[in-house]
Parts: structure tokens; C-alpha cells; sequence
């Protein structure tokens, strides 16, 4: 079975320029993730969607990051315009989410590591 | 708000040594508790978990028992291989699926 898929693996761009991240979840999970982590640090919750919904954006950076997931499948992560901080490595992840669990396991994907110059 | 705080590392040890990575947690209500291993130039891996009080959850010769008195949920392996050396991270989830994760620990297996 595959597991997440995450391209570019790796992206370098100057500052103000967009950049774009793109995730394909695990045939069948209806909950996808993008976590955010930087150099020494754990993963960080950006945003999480169920089906096409953005359930939990709180994290979200909303003037300059954009994210979606148009049918409910793959996903999109934007930043316009990058700054040099946003230079991190950026994770997607997906899970199953049924309702009679307490918890639904995440798959992570290897990551998109970002250097802005 | 929730958090997770994880022993600093690097921890370098011999192969067959003992291993223990330290961790504890902060958190409202009674959260499930995780290990996640992240393998050089690979994505996060759920390592092992505990979804309540005194559980015990092991994989691959890892363990970790979930401590509520002392907010707790210690990585041990009785015997540590080259193969292991791998950046853990210790994480919980106190509602709606969030994962909140400690900073990592990197851990060097020496032969």
C-alpha cells in the first residue's frame, strides 16, 4: 500500500516569492494534515481537514499561508509571499477518522524541506 | 494549553546498552500518549501508544507505560542496535485527533 506522498521533497526560493506543497493521502483516509516543523523542534498543527472541510485552521498563518483540498483527496499548502522564516520542513499526514474510535493513527509523509533565501 | 516536554538530546549510546528517553506531559482531561520514531531522510512513524492510565505499549523491543501520577510516558528498550538511531518524539492527543508533539530527542547508537 502506498503511503503519503509529498512533492517537492525539497524546494529552495528567495524571499516574497510563493511557493507551492503538494500532498496525496492514503487511498481511503478522510482526515489530512499539515504540520508544520522546524529545525530542532516537534511537528506543529497548521490545518486539518475532514473530507474537503477545514476543521481546525487555528494554527494557520491566513495572511500569507492558503491551503485546500478540493474533492476531498489531495491537498494544496501555499505561502504568498514567503518570508525567511517560514523556512522548515512541512509535513502532511492523513488518518481514517471513525467515530467510534478515540484515536485514529497518522500517516506521515516524508516532507517538503523549504529554504528561503 | 497541552504541551509535551522530552529530555534534551543527543543521547549516544553502545549497541546492547539500556535506553531511556525521558518524558512528561501537561494536559487537560485524560489524553492518549505516543511515541513517533523519525528515521534519516524518512516520515514520522507511530512507534508504539497508550490510550489510558498504567497502559503499557511496546513495538519492537520498545515500551513506555503511561504514568498519570507523575504525567508520564518514558521510552525504554533493554538493548539498543545501531539500527535504532533515529530522532523519538514524544506526543499526545487530548481531543479531536490533534497531536501535540515534544521537541525530539535524537538518539546515536554507536557499534
Amino acid at each position: 500500500e502506498a503511503g503519503v506522498v509529498q512533492s517537492p521533497r525539497y524546494k529552495i526560493i528567495e524571499k516574497k516569492q510563493p511557493v507551492a506543497f503538494w500532498c496525496n493521502p492514503i487511498s481511503g483516509h478522510n482526515t489530512l494534515y499539515w504540520y508544520l516543523q522546524n529545525l530542532g523542534q516537534g511537528p506543529e498543527l497548521l490545518i486539518r481537514y475532514e473530507n474537503e472541510e477545514a476543521v481546525d485552521d487555528s494554527q494557520l498563518p491566513k495572511d500569507r499561508f492558503s491551503a485546500e483540498r478540493l474533492k476531498g483527496v489531495d491537498s494544496t499548502l501555499k505561502i504568498q509571499p514567503a518570508e525567511l522564516g517560514d523556512s522548515a520542513v512541512y509535513l502532511c499526514a492523513s488518518s481514517y477518522l471513525s467515530w467510534d474510535s478515540s484515536y485514529n493513527e497518522q500517516f506521515f509523509g516524508p516532507g517538503t524541506r523549504l529554504t528561503v533565501l | 494549553g497541552d504541551s509535551v516536554t522530552q529530555m534534551e538530546g543527543p543521547v549516544t549510546l553502545s549497541e546492547e546498552a539500556f535506553l531511556t528517553i525521558n518524558c512528561t506531559y501537561t494536559a487537560t482531561g485524560y489524553p492518549s500518549l505516543f511515541w513517533y520514531v523519525q528515521y534519516p531522510g524518512e516520515g514520522l512513524q507511530l512507534l508504539l501508544k497508550a490510550t489510558k492510565a498504567d497502559d503499557k505499549g511496546s513495538n519492537k523491543g520498545f515500551e513506555a507505560t503511561y504514568r498519570k501520577e507523575t504525567t508520564s510516558f518514558h521510552l525504554e528498550k533493554g538493548s539498543v542496535q545501531v539500527s535504532d538511531s533515529a530522532v523519538y518524539f514524544c506526543a499526545l492527543s487530548a481531543y479531536g485527533n490533534k497531536l501535540v508533539f515534544g521537541a525530539g530527542t535524537i538518539l546515536r547508537v554507536k557499534s
